[in-house]
């Protein structure tokens, strides 16, 4: 089955600075890959997606990248405010054989700093 | 609509009791599932149920847990005896296979659960 793994597990910046958290998964028929965000206390909440038909997308000041060959992908958050500090959780699944279960990554706790 | 709703929000129980978690899915949605959150293991799928039937529940961790879905607006998910090492956070989500963002799960706001 898929496996996920997410790095940094702690992410520390000065606000105005970018960030980035990686993800690699193991199954290459994977297509699907959300990005989801949990402010403490609060519910995972959906910020990003990306299909495997594209390599990039963005959304403002976040974007995600995506490399098939080498089966990573990654979340780029720009201009950082400290609204965005919460934790992250990558996801992967593929879509083409009828439904399957997302498989989580660990998350990463982004800490911006005033 | 006001999304996935969870109940209670919160729940104190002694080891040895019985517990039981109620969602109520987005009206529409056909996919409804259960989460578990710790610090130690992230966030687990449980079980995920697609028309009221469960479809894999390879990620019920004992034969403690329990879930059910009577019908497209209500699930349940019991603990029977319930242990500390349950206490977590539980989501439920749920998803709409007719939408094009079909993988979209949107969570519920959580019960925290604390088995004493």
């Amino acid at each position: 089955g898929e496996n996920v793994e997410q790095h940094p597990s702690t992410l520390s910046v000065q606000e105005g600075d970018s960030a980035v958290i990686k993800c690699t998964y193991s199954d290459s028929a994977s297509n699907y890959f959300p990005w989801y965000k949990q402010e403490l206390g609060k519910r995972p909440q959906l910020i990003i997606d990306i299909r495997s038909n594209v390599g990039e997308k963005k959304d403002q000041r976040i974007a995600v990248t995506l490399n098939k060959t080498a089966k990573h992908f990654s979340l780029h958050i720009t201009e950082t405010q400290p609204e965005d500090s919460a934790v992250y959780f990558c996801a992967a699944t593929r879509t083409n054989t009828g439904f399957q279960k997302l498989v989580f990554g660990t998350g990463t706790r982004l800490l911006v700093s005033p | 609509d006001a999304g996935v709703i969870q109940s209670p929000r919160h729940e104190v129980t002694e080891m040895g009791q019985e517990v039981t978690l109620r969602c109520k899915p987005i009206s529409g949605h056909d996919y409804l599932f259960w989460y578990r959150q710790t610090m130690m293991r992230g966030l687990e799928l449980l079980i995920y149920f697609n028309n009221n039937v469960p479809i894999d529940d390879s990620g019920m961790p004992e034969d403690r847990f329990s879930a059910k879905m009577p019908n497209a607006s209500f699930s349940t998910l019991k603990i029977q005896p319930s242990e500390p090492r349950d206490s977590a956070v539980y989501f439920c989500a749920s998803s709409f296979s007719g939408d094009r963002l079909q993988e979209t799960q949107y969570f519920g706001p959580g019960t925290r659960l604390l088995v004493l």
